[in-house]
């Protein structure tokens, strides 16, 4: 079974300062891990995802998030927050098995605050 | 618009009733999923489909709860006689093999 934490249900920058947001996961076998994004009254969207290859990732605007097996971690950053940036943000896991089945377990969020 | 789409947005309920949501995922997509998420929380496994087939059902799912994806198309998720703990927004997501899932903008139930 796959389990992510995401530690700090609720983060605040000032605008332009370093965006930082943890994920540990925990899985038996090699993982896909996701990053989404939902702002207010609205889906889900997909930030990034790591399967395989290189571990630093790059998404949308401007975030990325590098995958580092001896940690279990896969942590999402932004250098520079923008106000636009609030939101809360999901991390993901999923059995990586490509073509098959992938259920998708997700943490329980951090909410992003930024600070004019 | 060729995403996925929710409907209702939003519902309002007495206990005691039955509702009815749909999903139309994205065309091409033959997994389907539905999502079901409280406040504060991450959105947490109900059940999935590839094709027309029911391939998982979460223990969350009680008797009351059942979900159709006939002929591999849309979805339906039918709760029957609602309590007030299946106030929540129910996800629908959809995705190829690629695995990352495209979700809906979800519809709000509310039981009074």
């Amino acid at each position: 079974a796959q389990s992510v934490t995401q530690l700090g249900s609720h983060v605040s920058v000032s605008e332009g300062a370093l965006v930082l947001l943890r994920c540990n996961y925990s899985s038996s076998v090699p993982p896909y891990l996701f990053w989404y994004v939902q702002y207010p009254n609205q889906g889900l969207q997909l930030l990034l995802k790591y399967t395989t290859g290189a571990t630093l990732v790059k998404g949308i605007n401007g975030f990325e998030a590098e995958f580092k097996k001896s940690e279990t971690s896969f942590h999402l950053t932004k250098p520079s927050a923008h106000m636009s940036d609030a939101a809360e943000y999901f991390c993901a896991v999923s059995r990586g098995s490509s073509g098959g089945y992938q259920k998708v377990t997700f943490g329980t969020g951090t909410k992003l605050q930024v600070i004019p | 618009d060729t995403g996925v789409s929710q409907d209702p947005r939003h519902k309002i309920t007495k206990r005691g009733q039955n509702v009815t949501f749909r999903c139309d995922p994205i065309s091409e997509h033959n997994r389907l999923y539905w999502y079901r998420q409280t406040l504060g929380q991450g959105p947490e496994f109900l059940t999935y489909f590839q094709n027309e087939a029911q391939l998982e059902k979460s223990r969350l799912l009680s008797d009351r709860f059942s979900a159709e994806r006939p002929k591999g198309s849309f979805s339906t998720l039918e709760i029957q006689r609602t309590e007030q703990g299946d106030s929540a927004m129910y996800l629908c997501a959809s995705s190829s093999s690629t695995g990352e899932l495209f979700f809906g903008e979800g519809s709000r139930l509310t039981v009074l």
